[in-house]
């Protein structure tokens, strides 16, 4: 089964940090262009980042309220993204989900990990 | 406060018909299309309508999408329980160099 897994979630104090996982199964991550979407409690969701494929540059995006102190990268040996999240702060408490295709007809999601700053 | 704009809310009894709008700019649904997706508590988004308008295999027919310049609507007919969600449309902006989110629209079925 395609399917995305993330990990690393958990309680960081704010000016933390903390490094998320996303493990692809039974297709190419680097072949696709992948983000990473929160949502803070009893809110919506919003984007966060994305990187590109390797064929598209592989290069990295993101939303304003994170440039500067979160990053995203791959390994393309493990098939897995992650994100380095540096000077956390409380607003970035949520539940983070990895996904590709998110405006594509065929879109895959993980189940989401959880990140406290408290 | 997302750039693209829904309703916070809305609802309807068992077997009406319901629209959530979606208002954006030319930057991002007026320059791209649009998807929705369901997202029920505690689990991640279902895609429910890719490309303005077309459904996914296993979308019922009750639910439909369409997008008038920088608009979208999501309408769902004979409501049914199981649709209390939310739903969110999205589309890619150009400016933010990334998909963004409308906030969200909570739908209650009364």
């Amino acid at each position: 089964e395609v399917q995305l897994v993330e990990s690393g979630g958990g309680l960081v104090k704010p000016g933390g940090s903390l490094r998320l996982s996303c493990a692809a199964s039974r297709f190419t991550l680097s072949n696709t262009w992948m983000s990473w979407v929160r949502q803070a409690p009893g809110k919506g969701l919003e984007w966060v980042g994305l990187i590109k494929s390797n064929i598209d540059g592989g290069t990295t995006d993101y939303s304003p309220p994170v440039r500067g102190r979160f990053s995203i990268s791959r390994d393309d040996s493990k098939n897995t993204m992650y994100l380095q999240m540096n000077s956390l702060k409380i607003d970035d408490t949520g539940v983070y989900y990895c996904a590709t295709g998110i405006l594509e007809p065929t879109p895959i999601w993980g189940q989401g990990t959880t990140v406290t700053v408290s | 406060q997302s750039v693209v704009t829904q309703p916070p809310s809305a609802s309807g009894t068992p077997g009406q018909r319901v629209t959530i709008s979606c208002s954006g700019s030319s930057s991002n649904i007026g320059a791209n299309t649009v998807n929705w997706y369901q997202q029920l508590p505690g689990t991640a988004p279902k895609l429910l309508i890719n490309s303005n308008n077309q459904r996914p295999s296993g979308v019922p027919d009750r639910f439909s999408g369409s997008k008038s310049g920088t608009s979208a609507s999501l309408a769902i007919s004979g409501l049914q329980s199981e649709d209390e969600a939310d739903y969110y449309c999205a589309a890619w902006d150009g400016s933010l160099k990334g998909p963004v989110f409308g906030g969200g629209t909570k739908l209650t079925v009364l």
